[in-house]
């Protein structure tokens, strides 16, 4: 079972270069999400999924994309990077269940850097 | 709006010591409230949530928080500290109001623990 990969696992970027970073759950859930995370500032969710062809905001979405034609992809698209975007990027997918709250589960993370 | 604060960036404690690891938070109605553990080059793994009932939660690898709702807040806890534990622990809060459609977990900036041999 491997529960949430992401590839790649490092990136370097060029300014203005695009590319798409791919989420896979192979645990059945409905909800996915990508955070970014960068020192001194916790996580940050940018945008997330409630289910198949489903894609919402989260807190940071400006200059990113989402697709999810597969419930168990979640892909996750800069279509011109900026140096700002360096980060390290973490896809999570949960259950949706109604009156509990299921944790969500990471992936190991993509390191980027937009030179 | 729900908030998150980690007050501590960093704790050190010695091994075999108890350890605290503080968080506090802001949510409109009642709180669905998760610590998550970061160990170098992963992602985050989850240790323990509250969700309701008994203020004292019991989690993974011996940790355990103290739900206060009067304090609001919700600390990390572990009788006895060992150096495996060095990691960066994150405090997160969901609005148990905010209804399954807007399923979005608010999380703390982390704490980096160290335990000194």
């Amino acid at each position: 079972n491997a529960g949430v990969t992401q590839t790649p696992k490092f990136r370097v970027l060029k300014t203005g270069q695009s590319m798409t970073l791919l989420c896979a759950q192979d645990m059945n859930h409905e909800y996915m999400y990508w955070y970014r995370q960068d020192p001194g500032m916790g996580l940050r969710l940018i945008h997330y999924s409630v289910g198949e062809g489903t894609t919402a905001k989260g807190e940071v979405p400006d200059g990113y994309n989402v697709s999810r034609l597969k419930k168990q992809n979640f892909l996750l698209g800069l279509e011109s990077a900026a140096p700002s975007q360096t980060s390290v990027y973490f896809c999570a997918s949960s259950y949706l269940t109604r009156g509990t709250n299921q944790p969500q589960h990471f992936g190991d993370g993509t390191r980027l850097s937009i030179l | 709006a729900q908030s998150v604060a980690q007050p501590e960036d960093q704790v050190n404690v010695a091994e075999g010591n108890p350890l605290t690891v503080k968080c506090t938070y802001s949510v409109s109605g009642n709180p669905y409230l998760f610590w998550y553990v970061q160990y170098p080059n992963r992602g985050l793994q989850f240790l323990l949530k509250y969700i309701t009932g008994d203020n004292l939660v019991k989690g993974s690898y011996g940790f355990e928080a103290e739900f206060n709702k009067s304090q609001t807040s919700f600390h990390l806890k572990k009788p006895s500290a060992l150096v495996s534990d060095s990691a960066l622990y994150f405090c997160a809060v969901r609005d148990m109001n905010s209804g399954a459609g807007s399923y979005q977990l608010t999380f703390g900036k982390g704490t980096k623990l160290s335990v000194i041999p």
